[in-house]
């Protein structure tokens, strides 16, 4: 069965380091959606790709968070520099194309850790 | 400003017997809402969904009611069984423009056996 895949799976860093998060969506997804979780709360969109393009980075601290999915297919989600409040789980997920009743299919995340 | 809301963080239910979950939202223009279940380490799976011009979809033993005007669903899982022990969120969307998915905090579900 096809899966989101996303790497690394656990990441421990120090603060003001940078960290990369990679995500690679089912084959011939053309959405993809970086999520944030934090512990004790529900997933929070911070971004949406449809193909190459953002469709909704409204939520993502452009400060700090960048997100790029340069031939359409995987991404990178990445944070420089790292703040202690970035600790969280990071979730990718992926759906056929954008429309009605459409589902998103998750990663296994990777949890952050910030020291 | 927590337009879903669980507000039960955790539920334990004896095995065989009915586990219901609960939601409310604040935004009325949702329109299609979805249950994900989470195992620890996993992301979330799709478990079921309902459009609000629906106000009852059953899938095998899982069944989602929605009460619009008291802006309420809630998930039913008859009979639970001890692989029903998993965090539910529950989900809701405005099913136009880009589906951005609105979710609430979780509810821990714990079967005993």
């Amino acid at each position: 069965e096809a899966e989101v895949a996303q790497s690394p799976r656990y990441k421990i860093t120090e603060k003001s380091q940078a960290v990369a998060f990679w995500c690679d969506p089912i084959s011939g997804h053309a959405t993809l959606y970086w999520y944030r979780q934090i512990l004790g709360q529900g997933p929070e969109l911070l971004v949406q790709f449809q193909d190459e393009s953002v469709v909704d980075d409204s939520q993502l601290p452009k400060d700090r968070f960048s997100a790029e999915r340069l031939k359409g297919v995987d991404s990178t989600l990445k944070i420089q520099p790292a703040e202690l409040g970035d600790s969280a789980m990071y979730l990718c997920a992926s759906s056929l194309r954008m429309g009605k009743d459409n589902e998103q299919f998750f990663g296994p995340g990777t949890r952050l850790t910030v020291l | 400003d927590q337009q879903v809301k669980q507000n039960s963080p955790s539920l334990s239910v004896q095995e065989g017997r009915i586990s219901i979950l609960n939601c409310d939202y604040t935004n009325s223009m949702f329109d299609y809402f979805l249950w994900y279940k989470k195992y620890p380490a996993e992301g979330p799976t799709f478990l079921i969904s309902i459009s609000s011009i629906k106000d009852k979809n059953e899938d095998g033993r899982f069944t989602v009611f929605l009460n619009k005007s008291a802006k309420h669903l809630s998930l039913h899982i008859v009979p639970s069984q001890p692989g029903d022990s998993a965090v539910y969120f529950c989900a809701a969307r405005v099913n136009f423009g880009n589906e951005k998915l609105t979710f609430g905090t979780g509810t821990r579900l714990t079967i005993i056996p």
